[in-house]
């Protein structure tokens, strides 16, 4: 089993519908959870970051948290053509200065004009 | 201002040479990281260190050897390259072992 696992698309939505990327964990004691926007050539930029169960949001962007699934997903509302892109979901394994951020092998979003 | 900086942008050269990707942050972060993401764009840590002082060593061939001469800064030298090496290599800062920025990478081609 994969440490961090997400679908690796294509996932594809119509401009101004809800996409929902989803991301599943293995390592129970996992405290924070990242989403990075991946455009091809370019380097992962950070877009979202969770820390706590429940929902957070920032713009257009909400990250969902479930430590007890062991789940989290990034939903983003209104999407854009200019969202079109690979999104990685990453789990901080370790603490302190062990800090090591494990990555998925990202959902490829589609969304179409 | 560029917060994450990477240099060479590209990098192509032959198997067995011996090359550095240098990597430097404005952000007063004090962790700094090299990840490879290979062919599959699967991005993987490779060394972190801490105010200077190597943290995290993956399982990397001893070929690869970072160093950094102050918090700023992240260099990687890589011995004996081979084919296998090809990937874009990435720089991140963190500070407090928090989230993480990325720099541009650096797209390794060995021929």
């Amino acid at each position: 089993q994969k440490e961090v696992e997400q679908n690796s698309g294509p996932l594809s939505v119509p401009e101004g519908a809800i996409a929902s990327l989803n991301c599943t964990y293995s390592d129970r004691g996992s405290q924070s959870f990242f989403w990075y926007r991946q455009y091809s050539g370019k380097s992962p930029e950070l877009i979202m970051f969770i820390y706590s169960n429940g929902d957070k949001e920032d713009g257009r962007f909400t990250a969902q948290l479930n430590k007890a699934s062991q789940y989290v997903s990034l939903l983003i509302r209104d999407s854009q053509p200019s969202d079109s892109a690979t999104y990685l979901c990453a789990v901080n394994r370790g603490g302190g200065a062990t800090n090591k951020l494990i990555f998925g092998t990202g959902t490829l979003l589609a969304v179409q004009p | 201002d560029t917060a994450v900086s990477q240099t060479p942008k590209y990098l192509v050269t032959q198997m067995g040479n011996d090359k550095s990707i240098k990597c430097e942050q404005n952000l007063g972060h004090d962790t700094m990281y090299w990840y490879k993401q290979d062919s599959k764009k699967f991005l993987k840590i490779m060394f972190s260190y801490n105010n200077k002082e190597l943290i995290i060593n993956e399982t990397v061939p001893n070929r690869f050897s970072p160093k950094s001469p102050d918090k700023a800064h992240l260099n990687l030298h890589i011995n004996s390259l081979e084919l296998g090496d090809s990937a874009v290599y990435f720089c991140a800062s963190s500070q407090d072992q928090a989230e993480q920025y990325f720099g541009p990478g650096t797209r390794l081609t060995v021929t």
